[in-house]
């Protein structure tokens, strides 16, 4: 079963635009660790938070913020006032202590942000 | 965090043969990952890789096909065996970043990948 959900496949938006990028997942421990991570088009992946599963926190940073809701099973990302480097896909993951600590990834979420 | 280095950074390989794939990382580390994300697709689990044992392979993945060493608390490989065009991909590995503690961090953090197209 799929544990870390990405409902958007593609999204498209206007440069200056905010965008939500959607994260559910599923796990029954309660010790675990959300990830999110950019990934360009030149190929490399770019850790941008990790979250436990005690901090519902939400957590800004410059234009990234992250809502977590423990309630909904979510951990959701927004960029405020996208850019065009911002285009990228992003990918949501699951660790858990069950899985070695290992990621459990979402399949994705390919951002493209246009002039 | 911790800096990762992969050799190579792309192959491209015949069918039948094989390739091992190194990764390198500054700094000590328990726990090591091997990931593939096959074109358009997301990153899959091949195996957890650490110091002293032997590696543990996700389903779907078996030691022969995919054999690991792990020597050292900085280095690994991978190797991908009897290679088929099923096997092109982008495999990366990744590491667990301590803090200055010594304990874990949690945070994972990946090499840039080796891209493996085979022909």
């Amino acid at each position: 079963a799929q544990k870390v959900t990405q409902a958007q496949t593609e999204i498209s938006v206007v440069e200056k635009e905010d965008v939500t990028l959607d994260c559910v997942y599923e796990t029954r421990d309660t010790t675990y660790y959300l990830f999110w991570y950019k990934q360009p088009p030149s190929g490399e992946l770019v850790f941008l938070i990790r979250r436990n599963s005690f901090d519902e926190q939400n957590e800004i940073s410059g234009r990234y913020s992250w809502n977590f809701q423990k309630s909904t099973s979510s951990f959701n990302f927004t960029i405020t006032a996208s850019q065009v480097v911002d285009s990228a896909v992003y990918f949501c993951a699951l660790s858990e202590i069950n899985s070695g600590y290992a990621l459990n990834f979402g399949k994705g979420t390919s951002l493209l942000v246009t002039p | 965090s911790a800096v990762i280095s992969q050799k190579p950074s792309r192959d491209i390989c015949q069918r039948g043969t094989s390739l091992t794939i190194q990764c390198q990382v500054d700094s000590q580390v328990t726990m090591m990952f091997w990931y593939r994300q096959q074109p358009g697709q997301s990153l899959t689990l091949i195996a957890t890789a650490n110091q002293g044992s032997e590696a543990t392979y996700e389903s779907g993945f078996v030691i022969d096909k995919f054999p690991i060493s792990r020597p050292n608390l900085t280095f690994s490989t991978l190797t991908v065996s009897n290679m088929s065009p099923e096997d092109s991909s982008i495999y990366l590995c990744s590491v667990e970043g301590g803090n200055s503690g010594g304990s874990s961090s949690y945070e994972q953090y990946f090499g840039p990948g080796t891209r493996l197209t085979v022909t």
